[in-house]
């Protein structure tokens, strides 16, 4: 069955940088999107971008060009969301999840909090 | 920058009927509709409909999705306690290539 796995909470300083992985299994990693889509707080989901591992392409909202980076391997089925430069504003809960006309599948979410 | 509508809260008596909706433009729900999810406290997003208007496996047919021209609508029959949760509709946009979700609709079932 279709699982999404994703990387422990991280704790870092305004500045940093955090990698989240996100694992995938139980369908062809190659023929889907895969998103990445952030909810601070008591606050709604923000849509961050996606990649494409069987074009090799990848799509970042606006806002964060230039700040994060989404990478993939393959051999792993295992899809990277790096986010740099962090604020206290980047503090949420960081999910990947599949697309296959819509987001179908999630992950549980990774807890990034930025603090000094 | 472009998004979609959704009004913040809706509230009805166990087992009416709720209609949320989603409002966008001719770029992203007037052109290939919206998704719905649905989020409970603490958990990651629910897909309840696809773009198309169908639903996954597994998802009960107490919940229907339409569309009429920008606005897209979730239907909720016969509300059950476990139906109140933050639902939140998403689209893609063709001019902006990003997705983008609404603000979300907190309903509450009294």
């Amino acid at each position: 069955h279709v699982q999404l796995v994703q990387s422990g909470p991280e704790v870092k300083k305004p500045g940093a940088s955090v990698k989240v992985s996100c694992k995938t299994s139980g369908f062809t990693f190659t023929n889907y999107y895969i998103q990445w889509v952030r909810q601070a707080p008591g606050q709604g989901l923000e849509w961050m971008g996606l990649v494409y591992p069987g074009g090799g392409t990848t799509t970042y909202a606006q806002k964060f060009q230039g700040r994060v980076t989404m990478t993939w391997d393959t051999s792993t089925s295992t899809v990277y969301m790096e986010l740099s430069s962090l604020r206290s504003e980047d503090t949420a809960i960081y999910y990947c999840a599949r697309e296959d006309d819509a987001t179908d599948y999630w992950g549980q979410g990774t807890l990034v909090t930025v603090s000094s | 920058q472009a998004g979609l509508t959704q009004p913040p809260s809706v509230s009805k008596g166990l087992r009416q009927t709720a209609t949320l909706t989603c409002t966008g433009n001719s770029n992203n729900v007037g052109n290939q509709g919206a998704a719905w999810l649905q989020q409970h406290q603490g958990h990651p997003p629910k897909l309840l409909s696809y773009r198309n208007g169908n639903r996954p496996s597994g998802i009960s047919e107490r919940f229907s999705a339409s569309r009429s021209g920008d606005t897209a609508s979730l239907t909720i029959t016969a509300l059950q306690p476990e139906d109140e949760a933050d639902y939140y509709c998403s689209a893609w946009d063709s001019s902006l290539s990003t997705w983008l979700f609404g603000g979300g609709t907190k309903l509450t079932v009294l």
